[in-house]
């Protein structure tokens, strides 16, 4: 049962540079999100989907962009990468019902020169 | 709105020593807390959750207590042990607020020594 499988582990990018984080989950999930994780701030959410096609703004959402064209994937975009989004990414999922658990990827961690 | 604040880190302590890690909300509504664990090189892993007051949570020796009246959720162990050092989050997820948003306190590093 692999859960929520995050990619790459590690990344270094150079500003402007663009890539894609990876997330997919085996749990049929519906929702899913992106947080990231920075010294002293704890978690802070950038984008989340509560379904296929289905996708919405978090805490803090400028600088990417995110599309669910499965229910398993939901990938994060860095357009033009920014030292400011040096950073560790988590992806979630999250069961429904009222036995809610949200389940985390093990994390990328982004450095951006 | 809704926010978590909890005591702010590092903490040390020897192994079997008792431990107490604050963590007071701000929350519309009726929340659910939680605690998560975070070990080294890992993603955040449920710890422990409450849905309604006077609730305990409570699993691997810790315990948490719902308490709406002093908007409280501190984690308590009776006796840490080495395995216990890691960063652990205060959460709340506000069933009036965005579906499934978790709102996440900054953090305490828990450090346990033999």
């Amino acid at each position: 049962n692999a859960g929520v499988t995050q990619t790459p582990k590690f990344q270094v990018l150079k500003t402007g540079q663009s890539m894609t984080l990876q997330c997919a989950q085996d749990m049929n999930h519906e929702y899913m999100s992106w947080y990231r994780q920075d010294p002293g701030m704890g978690l802070r959410l950038i984008h989340y989907s509560v379904g296929a096609g289905i996708t919405d703004q978090g805490e803090v959402p400028n600088g990417y962009n995110v599309s669910r064209s499965t229910t398993e994937d939901f990938p994060l975009r860095l357009l033009s990468a920014a030292p400011s989004q040096t950073s560790v990414y988590f992806c979630a999922s999250r069961t429904q019902g009222k036995n809610e658990k949200l389940f985390f990827g093990s994390g990328t961690q982004l450095s951006v020169l | 709105g809704n926010s978590v604040t909890q005591m702010e880190g590092p903490v040390t302590l020897s192994e079997e020593a008792f431990l107490t890690i604050n963590c007071t909300y701000t929350a519309t509504g009726y929340p659910s807390l939680f605690w998560y664990v975070q070990y080294p090189g890992e993603g955040l892993q449920l710890l422990l959750k409450a849905t309604k007051a006077d609730d305990k949570g409570s699993n691997k020796g810790f315990e948490a207590t719902y308490r709406k009246e002093t908007t409280s959720f501190h984690l308590e162990k009776g006796s840490v042990q080495v395995s216990d050092s890691a960063v652990y989050f205060c959460a709340l997820n506000n069933r009036g607020s965005t579906l499934g948003r978790l709102y996440f306190g900054r953090g305490t590093q828990l450090t346990v020594w033999p």
